[in-house]
């Protein structure tokens, strides 16, 4: 069964700490995509990064940072020295195998505060 | 490029009625997937499209439909409303097929509240 677990329900930090938001998945399938979205306040769900894996390499874009581990079944996003404007839900999805559906984590409620 | 907009955004009906949404993707998008998202549940996957064909339907009663036209924009619709169909309906549109591995465009949705 495939499955993605976003353990933190809610996160609370002051602007300008760094935070984690981890991403644990389940697939048998050798071959599956990695997603990270967020979703503002609007609700519109904003694409941020994908990975597949055969791509264990991390990426880097600005203040956000993925950490892609096969062998944890993890691919964990920080956001470094966080702003105001990164509060949102975060959410983590897997699309695996020959499924054509994504499987979404419950998402992660940061809530960065001034 | 205007982004993906759906209609209308918010709107209350009561048990028992029917509802349609409409999805119209980004222009020259020709995959659209709606989603169900509810506090409980999180996002769950309805139905795609691509050019005028459901190519996949997740785990949803009957009640559930949905279409797409020669222009890409799509409806979905569900009739005989319950409480628990209270949610945001977010559709999603992609360029090529091979949605579920590529990114997706998300609208802002629409917020149905069931009396």
């Amino acid at each position: 069964a495939q499955k993605v677990t976003q353990a933190q329900t809610e996160i609370s930090v002051v602007e300008k700490e760094d935070v984690t938001l981890d991403c644990v998945y389940e697939t048998r399938d050798t071959t599956y995509y990695l997603f990270w979205y967020k979703q503002p306040p609007s609700g519109e769900l904003v694409f941020l990064i994908r990975r597949n894996s055969f791509d264990e390499q991390n990426e880097i874009s600005g203040r956000y940072s993925w950490n892609f581990q096969k062998s944890t079944s993890s691919f964990n996003f920080t956001i470094t020295a966080s702003q105001v404007v990164d509060s949102a839900v975060y959410f983590c999805a897997l699309n695996a195998g020959n499924n054509r559906k994504l499987i979404w984590g419950l998402g992660t409620s940061l809530a960065v505060n001034p | 490029k205007a982004g993906v907009t759906q209609t209308p955004r918010y709107l209350i009906k009561t048990r028992g009625q029917q509802v349609t949404l409409s999805c119209s993707p980004i222009s020259g998008h020709r995959s659209v997937s709606w989603y169900q998202q509810t506090p409980g549940q999180g996002l769950q996957f309805l139905f795609e499209y691509f050019s005028e064909t459901q190519r996949n339907k997740g785990n949803f009663p009957g009640r559930f439909s949905g279409r797409q036209f020669s222009n890409s924009r799509s409806e979905m619709n569900v009739s005989t409303l319950e409480l628990g169909d209270s949610a945001l309906y977010l559709c999603a549109s992609s360029p090529k097929r091979e949605w579920g591995t590529g990114e997706l465009f998300f609208g802002e949705g629409s917020r149905l509240t069931v009396l």
